[in-house]
């Protein structure tokens, strides 16, 4: 059985600070994906890692894919209050399916 | 353009009754899945519809779920005799699969249907 483990499950830090978040496995994936999800939404993608050592920038989060594919982080920088949320990282199994991790809740205080 | 929709948003039942969650995917997406989250959980595959392609119904955890996608388009998902297990959300993503790779391709989700089974 292929798994994702992230880490922390919960992360509260005050605006400004920077933060990392984990996602790992014993397994290999092909790709791995990083949503984010708020309160009554569905997730959204925020970026796609495949190559193995892949390092991807959007604005202030740095997404990293792990040289043997199977494990990422996501670094965000100067955290905002716009930041606070569910953050969900998904590799690919096959083709068409995703193996979720159970997220990290990610809170930043004003 | 208009997103993925789901309704109903919520759904109270109690144990032992049927539910139908409706989904209506983006204009045009050949694609479309329905995933379960529970609390503190990450998202389950429940079934995979590809066009005409037989559905992969394969994450589906018992002969009470299924599924239907008519017409290529707007898919049901129902629940038989609910139990209190099956509590969580359900969420439902399609994508215009064009033969690619996964990375290659961009689900979209809706906002999911709030199961509460008492």
């Amino acid at each position: 059985t292929q798994l994702l483990e992230q880490s922390p499950q919960f992360l509260s830090i005050q605006e400004g600070e920077n933060l990392t978040v984990y996602c790992n496995s014993s397994s290999v994936f092909s790709s791995l994906q990083w949503y984010r999800q708020e309160p009554g939404e569905g997730p959204v993608l925020l970026v796609t890692v495949v190559t193995g050592g892949e390092v991807k920038k959007l604005k202030r989060l740095t997404f990293q894919f792990g040289d043997a594919r199977k494990d990422s982080s996501l670094h965000i920088t100067a955290a905002q209050p716009g930041d606070t949320g569910l953050y969900l990282c998904a590799g690919a199994r096959s083709n068409y399916q995703l193996i979720w991790g159970a997220g990290t809740k990610l809170i930043i205080k004003p | 353009g208009a997103g993925v929709s789901q309704s109903p948003s919520n759904k109270v039942t109690e144990k032992g009754k049927d539910v139908e969650l409706r989904c209506d995917p983006i204009s045009g997406h050949t694609a479309l899945y329905w995933y379960r989250q529970s609390l503190g959980q990450g998202l389950e595959f429940l079934i995979y519809f590809q066009g005409n392609s037989a559905p992969d119904k394969s994450g589906l955890p018992s002969d009470r779920f299924s599924a239907e996608r008519t017409g290529g388009s707007v898919s049901t998902l129902t629940i038989q005799r609910t139990q209190q297990e099956d509590s969580a959300v359900y969420l439902c993503a399609s994508s215009s699969r064009q033969l690619t790779a996964l990375y290659q391709e961009t689900q979209y989700f809706g906002p999911g249907t709030r199961l509460l089974v008492l």
